[in-house]
């Protein structure tokens, strides 16, 4: 079951222009929604969040917009730079998915199998 | 550099053998967590603990177990491989156990069982 679901596996996109990925959820207990980047032979590097509580959010060149009734959220680059060329891995968390026996865990994150930038100079 | 180190970062070894992957968190973190990626999926949610004990479990093997010692680093075990063993598994830590989700990734540990 596949809570979270980039159904683009590959983007590619002009320098200068917008890129905008896509994520799917269903679960509708998630209220935490991050973005992480991933370069080859790296770790995934934090990038942007939102909580549900928002539809917006901006970092720069980054904006995440979520749209809870259509469980949707995406990441807009604007403009897009060839550096930008990575994957890119959307991941919820929500309370009662982050409940153990143990305790709350704010790192239990669900990804979605990523999309992979390409941005053409 | 995200801080955070993971050895080895790559391991090929046989079915049936055990493995342990290692890792040091950023130094002042006192939580890490374990993420397995198979090929063509997303990061699967293994283990977290926090300053020495487990607190949250995702869907982890009963052949893997883990454990986060004194000094914070965290060893993952990985018994009686097998071949949908292999994978990249990822160490990542955080401040506090209540935060943001916002996690620093190792590079990870490319395991590949023949």
């Amino acid at each position: 079951d596949q809570q979270v679901k980039q159904n683009s596996p590959s983007l590619s996109v002009q320098e200068g222009r917008i890129s905008i990925l896509n994520c799917d959820y269903t679960n509708s207990m998630f209220d935490y929604f991050l973005w992480y980047k991933k370069y080859p032979a790296e770790g995934p590097t934090f990038l942007i969040s939102i909580s549900s509580i928002k539809d917006k959010n901006e970092d720069g060149r980054f904006t995440v917009f979520l749209n809870k009734s259509a469980k949707h959220l995406s990441l807009h680059i604007v403009p897009s730079q060839p550096g930008d060329s990575a994957v890119y891995f959307c991941a919820a968390s929500g309370a009662q998915h982050r409940t153990n026996a143990g305790g709350t865990s704010y790192g239990k994150l669900t990804f979605g199998q990523g999309t992979i930038l390409t941005v053409h100079p | 550099d995200s801080g955070v180190t993971q050895t080895p970062k790559h391991l090929i070894t046989a079915t049936g053998q055990r493995v342990t992957l290692r890792c040091s968190p950023r130094s002042g973190d006192l939580s890490v967590y374990w993420y397995q990626q198979s090929l063509d999926q997303g990061l699967q949610f293994l283990i977290h603990y926090y300053n020495g004990e487990e607190r949250a479990k995702g869907n982890i093997l009963e052949r893997f177990s883990a454990q986060q010692f004194p000094d914070l680093h965290s060893e993952l075990n990985l018994s009686s491989l097998e071949l949908g063993d292999s994978a990249l598994y990822f160490c990542a830590s955080s401040v506090l156990q209540v935060g943001t989700g916002e996690l620093f990734f190792g590079e990870g540990s490319r395991l590949t069982v023949l």
